[in-house]
């Protein structure tokens, strides 16, 4: 069965630090969405991606945040200047043509 | 506004038992309901989902769920419950039928199976 894959599985960084999440959507799907969950809490919607533009955002998805997908395989998540409290897991999820969401394993965040 | 309730934060049952983790929604149109499994450490997996077809929903690992507008409630059961059953559980709505919406979830229920 195809899946959505995330690399790292773990990423710490230093507060102020640039991090890029990467994710490898299953092909052929065409919407692409970022969440977050940080410990403890809810999972959050952060940001859907179609035709290489933003769809839409939610109001954490800040300026500090960009998404990309630079060679129409990987679709990457960009945090430019790190704080503590973007320590969470981040989920990648690509769109079926079921529209079943298909969410990767996340990439843990922990910023110091 | 959509929005999802669910009702028991924790819930703690005997392996063999029947589960039943609430869940209430609120949204202005139709939705579509999932409820979705995550195991320690591990990723989100999709148990069930509804789409206006059936208002019972079979899932996997025996999990069942029934929706019911009139109490806009989309309560999770299991028959029997196992230890491998021990996880947190996430209900979800996604604001209109099919379509490429957000996923709204609420703030999960954690599953403890006792021998």
């Amino acid at each position: 069965e195809p899946e959505v894959t995330q690399t790292p599985s773990h990423q710490v960084t230093q507060m102020g630090q640039e991090v890029i999440l990467r994710c490898v959507p299953i092909s052929n799907h065409l919407y692409f969405y970022w969440y977050r969950q940080i410990l403890g809490q809810k999972v959050e919607f952060l940001v859907s991606f179609y035709n290489n533009e933003i769809s839409e955002k939610s109001e954490i998805f800040d300026d500090q945040f960009s998404v990309e997908r630079p060679d129409g395989s990987n679709f990457t998540l960009k945090i430019r200047s790190t704080k503590l409290e973007d320590s969470a897991m981040y989920f990648c999820v690509s769109l079926g043509v079921s529209y079943e969401q298909y969410f990767g394993p996340g990439t843990r965040l922990t910023v110091t | 506004a959509q929005s999802v309730t669910q009702l028991d934060s924790h819930v703690s049952v005997s392996e063999g038992t029947p589960v039943l983790l609430r869940c209430n929604y609120s949204s202005s149109y139709s939705p579509s309901l999932f409820w979705y499994v995550q195991h320690p450490n591990k990723g989100l997996q999709l148990l069930l989902k509804y789409t206006s077809a059936a208002t019972l929903v079979k899932g996997i690992n025996g999990f069942e769920a029934e929706f019911k507008k009139s109490e806009t409630s989309f309560h999770l059961t299991k028959p029997s419950a196992h230890m491998s059953d021990a996880a947190e559980y996430f209900c979800v709505v996604s604001p209109a039928m099919g379509g490429y919406n957000k996923l709204i979830f609420g703030a999960g229920t954690r599953l403890a199976v006792h021998p």
